[in-house]
C-alpha cells in the first residue's frame, strides 16, 4: 500500500505566478483534505473534497482552489502567488466523514517557496 | 471554530527523563483529540487519538495522553524519552459532529529536543 503521495516534493515560484500541487490518496480512501503549514506554525485547513466537490473550506481566499478527480486524486491550485504563500502544503486522505470517525493519513507534503 | 493551545513552544529534556507536552482546547462539546509527530522534512504521523471511552489513551512509541474534559486538556506524556523522540509535536482537535466534521484544528506545535 503506497499511502498518500504528493508531487512535486519542492517547488520554487515567483510572485504573481500560479502553481498546481497534486495528491494521490491512500488506497480505498475517497476524501482528500488540504492543509497549509507555514514555517513555525501548525497546519491550517484549506479545504476538503469528496465526490469531486468542495465540501468544507477554511479561511483562505479564492486564489486557493482545488479539484478532485474520479479516481479520488486531487489538485490544489494557487493563483497570483504572494510571498506569504510560502509553506509546506499537506494532503490528507480518509474515508468520507459520516458521523463515524475515520483516521486521516497525511502525505509528506510539498514545500512551496515564493520569491 | 475550535482552537488549540500548546503551552510550550520548546521542551528540552535529557535522554531517559520523563516528559509532558501540554495541550488545551477551546470547546467542551463533542470532540475528537489527537497528537501528531512531525520529523524534519516529513509529513505528520498520528501518535494517538481520543474518540471516546477511557480517558487514558496509549499510542505508539510509548506515548500516552490523558483526556480531561473539565480542564479541556489533552496532555501528552512519556515516562522515558530517547534521542529518536526529537521532533515537532502537534496537538489537534476535530469536531465530533456538524458541518466541520473531519476538519482538524492544530496547535502551533511543541519542539521536543532530547539531549544525550
Amino acid at each position: 500500500d503506497a499511502g498518500v503521495t504528493q508531487s512535486p516534493t519542492h517547488l520554487i515560484k515567483t510572485r504573481g505566478q500560479q502553481v498546481t500541487l497534486r495528491c494521490s490518496p491512500k488506497s480505498g480512501h475517497d476524501t482528500v483534505s488540504w492543509y497549509q503549514q507555514a514555517l513555525g506554525q501548525g497546519p491550517q485547513f484549506i479545504f476538503q473534497y469528496y465526490e469531486e466537490e468542495e465540501r468544507q473550506r477554511g479561511n483562505f481566499p479564492d486564489r486557493f482552489s482545488g479539484h478532485q478527480f474520479p479516481n479520488y486524486s486531487s489538485e490544489l491550485n494557487v493563483n497570483a502567488l504572494l510571498l506569504g504563500d510560502s509553506a509546506l502544503y499537506l494532503c490528507a486522505s480518509s474515508l468520507r466523514f459520516t458521523g463515524i470517525f475515520h483516521e486521516q493519513y497525511f502525505g509528506p507534503g510539498t514545500r512551496l517557496t515564493v520569491t | 471554530a475550535q482552537s488549540v493551545t500548546q503551552l510550550d513552544s520548546q521542551v528540552p529534556v535529557f535522554e531517559e527523563a520523563p516528559v509532558e507536552l501540554r495541550c488545551n482546547y477551546s470547546s467542551s462539546v463533542s470532540v475528537y483529540l489527537f497528537w501528531y509527530v512531525q520529523y524534519p522534512n516529513q509529513g505528520l504521523q498520528l501518535l494517538l487519538k481520543y474518540l471516546s471511552g477511557s480517558t487514558l489513551v496509549k499510542g505508539i512509541n510509548g506515548f500516552e495522553a490523558e483526556f480531561n474534559k473539565s480542564q479541556t486538556s489533552f496532555h501528552l506524556r512519556k515516562p522515558s524519552v530517547h534521542i529518536s523522540d526529537t521532533a515537532e509535536y502537534f496537538c489537534a482537535v476535530s469536531d465530533g459532529r456538524g458541518s466541520t466534521l473531519g476538519r482538524l484544528y492544530f496547535g502551533r506545535g511543541t519542539q521536543l529536543t532530547v539531549w544525550p
